[in-house]
C-alpha cells in the first residue's frame, strides 16, 4: 500500500537557522502530498499542500516542492523561529474517501 | 465556530475494559474519520463516518467500532481494551465528497490503557 517515510527526530536549530526535513513516498501514482504540523494540545494543522508533480506548497516561510522523479516532498524554511517547535508531519492521499497517511513525524525544537 | 471538539481530554482504563470517545465536528461538516497516534508514531487511519454508516476502514481489529449520530457527531467504541491501545485518538471532519486536506481535527483525547 502507499507509504511515507520521513527523517527521524528531534531535529534542533537555533534561531535563524535553515531548516530541511526530508520526506519521499510510495505510492501507485501520483497522490497530493501535504506537510501537517502539531503543536503540544493542538490538533493538527495542514501547513501546505502540492496536488500534482512539480507543484510547490509554501506557507508562513515554509516550502516543500513535489518531486516525482524522487518521489520527495522535502519541507524548508529559510529561518526558523522559537514559535516554529512542534511535530511535523509529512502525508499523502490515499485512494477512497479523505483518508490520509501519515509518516511517524519529526520533532522541531528550535532554541533562542 | 469551536471547531472539531473532542471528549473527554484524557482518561485512563484497565486492560479488559471498554472505552467510549466522542467527538463533535466542525459546523457544516457531515463526515467524521478517526485516526490512533500511537506515541512517536504517525496517525492511522481507522474509520470514517457518513451518512450514519462506516464508509471506510483501515486496518483496525473488530474491537473498534463506531457510530454516528443525526446531528453528524460520531463515537469511537473500543472493546477488550489492550495495553497497545493506548494513544492519542484524533478526530477529522469534513463536507462528504471533499478532499482530504480540507479535513479538520480535533485535539485529541489521550488514552492510558494500564
Amino acid at each position: 500500500g502507499n507509504s511515507v517515510t520521513q527523517m527521524e527526530g528531534p531535529v534542533t536549530l537555533s534561531e535563524e537557522a535553515f531548516l530541511t526535513i526530508n520526506c519521499t513516498y510510495t505510492a501507485t501514482g501520483y497522490p497530493s502530498l501535504f506537510w501537517y504540523v502539531q503543536y503540544p494540545g493542538e490538533g493538527l494543522q495542514l501547513l501546505l499542500k502540492a496536488t500534482k508533480a512539480d507543484d510547490k506548497g509554501s506557507n508562513k516561510g515554509f516550502e516543500a516542492t513535489y518531486r516525482k522523479e524522487t518521489t520527495s516532498f522535502h519541507l524548508e524554511k529559510g529561518s526558523v523561529q522559537v514559535s516554529d517547535s512542534a511535530v511535523y508531519f509529512c502525508a499523502l492521499e490515499d485512494t477512497g474517501f479523505q483518508k490520509l497517511v501519515f509518516g511517524t513525524g519529526t520533532r522541531l525544537l528550535v532554541s533562542p | 465556530d469551536a471547531g472539531v471538539t473532542q471528549s473527554p481530554t484524557h482518561l485512563i482504563k484497565t486492560r479488559g475494559q471498554q472505552v467510549t470517545l466522542r467527538c463533535s465536528p466542525k459546523s457544516g461538516h457531515d463526515t467524521v474519520s478517526w485516526y490512533q497516534q500511537a506515541l512517536g508514531q504517525g496517525p492511522q487511519f481507522i474509520f470514517q463516518y457518513y451518512e450514519e454508516e462506516e464508509r471506510q476502514r483501515g486496518n483496525f481489529p473488530d474491537r473498534f467500532s463506531g457510530h454516528q449520530f443525526p446531528n453528524y457527531s460520531s463515537e469511537l467504541n473500543v472493546n477488550a481494551l489492550l495495553l497497545g491501545d493506548s494513544a492519542l485518538y484524533l478526530c477529522a471532519s469534513s463536507i462528504a465528497g471533499g478532499r482530504a486536506y480540507e479535513q479538520y481535527f480535533g485535539p485529541g483525547t489521550r488514552l492510558t490503557v494500564t
